[in-house]
């Protein structure tokens, strides 16, 4: 496997159900993301870890439940979702560093979910 | 803190024409840009990046972003386009000792291919 890595590609959940996605980075990089993409939206950050640490967080409904448990992982735990959390979920990978800013993102292929 | 601003939301072309995608971005510090495409049914990926130098910055594909900092401008162009260009460009800014979590993506411009 090369690249950041997403699995399902592709799922459909209750609004009752738990699900998690799971997210793999191949690149050797110390920062992950999770974006929201929805139709006629704008990219949304939602939660950014660096070094394993959660460094940002934004008023993401606590129903996402994000966990880092190493620098190539990245989960996105998710519980009693609404219909309007139907979108495809990115995971993105960078290298960061305190003189950053010019080190790009590396993005996944994404989750496509459907919340009925 | 720095905002960016895509203009057309969509561009249609007919195949073999040139296009141009507009980006505008505003910053009260000196900046860095991209632009990402993203095909269907994928992630984003790099296309070009502007950091320093040379204003014309030259990308994957046949792309070219030119740099304009008293127009505050990163416009994506290429001479002639194909159907697999088909795709969503977004244009992005950063600014230099910023985290890359800080980089801002814009809204994205829709191009579509017509033959």
């Amino acid at each position: 496997e090369t690249g950041v890595t997403q699995t399902p590609r592709h799922l459909v959940m209750g609004m009752t159900n738990k699900k998690s996605l799971k997210c793999e980075q191949h690149l050797g990089h110390n920062a992950m993301y999770w974006y929201k993409q929805s139709a006629k939206k704008p990219l949304e950050l939602m939660f950014v870890y660096s070094l394993e640490e959660r460094v940002e967080n934004n008023s993401v409904p606590s129903r996402f439940s994000p966990e880092c448990p190493n620098s190539s992982h990245l989960f996105l735990h998710l519980h009693t979702l609404q219909p309007e959390d139907s979108a495809l979920y990115l995971c993105a990978s960078s290298q960061d560093s305190l003189a950053g800013g010019y080190n790009e993102q590396f993005f996944g292929p994404g989750t496509r979910l459907t919340v009925l | 803190a720095q905002s960016v601003t895509q203009l057309d939301s969509q561009v249609p072309v007919f195949e073999e024409a040139p296009v141009e995608l507009r980006c505008n971005y505003s910053s009260s510090v000196s900046v860095y840009l991209f632009w990402y495409v993203q095909y269907p049914n994928q992630g984003l990926q790099l296309l070009l990046k502007y950091l320093s130098g040379s204003t014309l910055v030259k990308g994957i594909n046949g792309f070219e972003a030119e740099f304009n900092k008293s127009q505050t401008s990163f416009h994506l162009r290429k001479p002639s386009v194909h159907i697999s260009d088909t795709a969503e460009y977004f244009c992005a800014v950063s600014a230099p000792y910023s985290s890359a979590s800080k980089i801002i993506f814009g809204s994205g411009t829709r191009l579509s291919i017509r033959p």
